[in-house]
């Protein structure tokens, strides 16, 4: 099966700028997230999605940050306006879960885009 | 609240030496425990995994046993190669919650 495509791979911007990452998750996967990589530190979840519902967004800076999935299947992550210590890897990353087992269900990431804003 | 400890990287092993990468835990309930590794240019990919205690997860020569007595799940491999360098991540996920990672430990392999 195809995994879980996202685009761009590297984006190098100014801060002040606007920017935004897209993911392609599993087909018939049912949920979605988006995570955060600081260098050298474990990914940390910015927002969860059922199909189309955010039902996680704890830790999305609201002010700049922002998701969206349509139709439930493709995700946007934007931010706007970038700031110096936006530079991570966004990792997007889906999963099948269903039922009362989901927190079994692992999660499949993609490759990520690197982010350096500058 | 919930959270992952691993030990400190980097770790360089010779190729043949045996691995350990250590882990432990803190969670309310009985969190399910993953081992992710991410090989260089790559995403994380799911090793293995374990759901109740006593329980052990077992891939590509690696292993890790829940502990629910010392909260630990420790990965193992009695044989390492130059291909398993990657970083290792400790995981654990709640009913209902969100998959918490440790910081990572990064593995090198000398031929």
């Amino acid at each position: 099966e195809a995994g879980v495509v996202q685009s761009p791979r590297y984006k190098i911007i100014e801060k002040k700028q606007p920017v935004a990452f897209w993911c392609n998750p599993i087909s018939g996967h049912n949920t979605l997230y988006w995570y955060r990589q600081n260098l050298g530190q474990g990914p940390e979840l910015l927002i969860r999605y059922e199909n189309e519902e955010a039902v996680d967004d704890s830790q999305l800076p609201k002010d700049r940050f922002s998701a969206e999935r349509l139709k439930g299947v493709d995700s946007t992550l934007k931010i706007q306006p970038a700031e110096l210590g936006d530079s991570a890897v966004y990792l997007c990353a889906s999963s099948l879960e269903q039922g009362g087992s989901s927190y079994n269900s692992p999660l499949h990431f993609g490759n990520g885009t690197r982010l350096t804003v500058t | 609240g919930n959270s992952v400890t691993q030990m400190e990287g980097p770790v360089t092993l010779s190729e043949e030496a045996f691995l350990t990468i250590n882990c432990t835990y803190t969670a309310t309930g009985y969190p399910s425990l993953f081992w992710y590794v991410q090989y260089p240019g790559e995403g994380l990919q799911l090793l293995l995994k374990a759901t109740k205690a006593d329980d052990k997860g077992s891939n590509k020569g690696f292993e890790a046993t829940y502990r629910k007595e010392t909260t630990s799940f420790h990965l193992e491999k009695g044989s390492v190669q130059v291909s398993d360098s990657a970083v290792y991540f400790c995981a654990l996920r709640n009913q209902g919650g969100k998959l918490i990672f440790g910081q990572g430990t990064e593995l090198s392999v000398k031929p």
